[in-house]
């Protein structure tokens, strides 16, 4: 059973700087792992999916790696803005199931 | 390209009464999942549907909870009768095909409270 652990699970930084998001999950075999973004109150929106013949995937300011051999994926953010702040929930399919195992998610602040 | 539509947005309910949920996936979508999230937590899948027939429903609480996916198209999540802990959003999502390799797209979610 795929299990998902992501580190810290809060985080609090000025705008501008560059940060990283962790991402672990315990079964090897996996097929893909999404990034989301989750508003107070909304749904998700997906944000990186990396395949597991991928070992990363670049949108705009956002880059996630997959490392599939340690079990981690990142995503770095680059130069913090105010609307990143949001919960950044990682997931990830395989481990023999198809729906999607989640992480708890780490909730971003980003201080103007 | 619209997106996955869910109805009702809130609903409160008294434990021991009936809710049932709507989702509406993005067309041409052969697959469909429930999920459901927990205050604090991360969303937790509870059913999923390629076209009109059942793939994975090992974390549904059959005993409570129901759902079908009539024509292969929408679906209908039930929960009869509701206990306190169903307190949660529940969310919809939808891809392309039933391979692990495709992206899921999320609704907005139905928020539950269960007095």
């Amino acid at each position: 059973k795929q299990e998902v652990t992501q580190i810290p699970a809060a985080l609090s930084v000025p705008e501008g700087e560059n940060l990283v998001l962790n991402c672990s999950f315990t079964d090897s075999a996996i097929y893909n792992l999404q990034w989301f973004r989750q508003d107070p109150g909304k749904g998700l929106t997906s944000l990186l999916l990396i395949q597991s013949s991928q070992r990363e995937q670049t949108s705009g300011r956002l880059n996630a790696s997959l490392d599939k051999s340690s079990g981690r994926s990142t995503l770095y953010i680059a130069a913090s803005q105010p609307g990143d702040s949001a919960t950044y929930l990682c997931a990830a399919t395989g481990g023999g199931a198809d729906g999607l195992t989640f992480g708890k998610g780490t909730h971003l602040i980003i201080q103007p | 390209e619209a997106g996955v539509a869910q109805s009702p947005r809130y609903k409160i309910i008294e434990k021991r009464q009936s809710v049932a949920f709507w989702c509406n996936p993005i067309s041409g979508h052969a697959t469909l999942y429930w999920y459901q999230q927990i205050l604090g937590q991360g969303p937790k899948l509870l059913i999923q549907f390629q076209n009109n027939g059942v793939v994975d429903d090992s974390q549904l609480p059959k005993d409570r909870f129901s759902a079908e996916r009539l024509k292969g198209v929408d679906s209908t999540l039930k929960i009869q009768p509701a206990k306190l802990e169903d307190s949660a959003v529940y969310l919809c999502a939808s891809s392309l095909l039933s391979t692990s390799y495709n992206e899921q797209f999320f609704g907005p979610g139905t928020r539950l409270t269960v007095l």
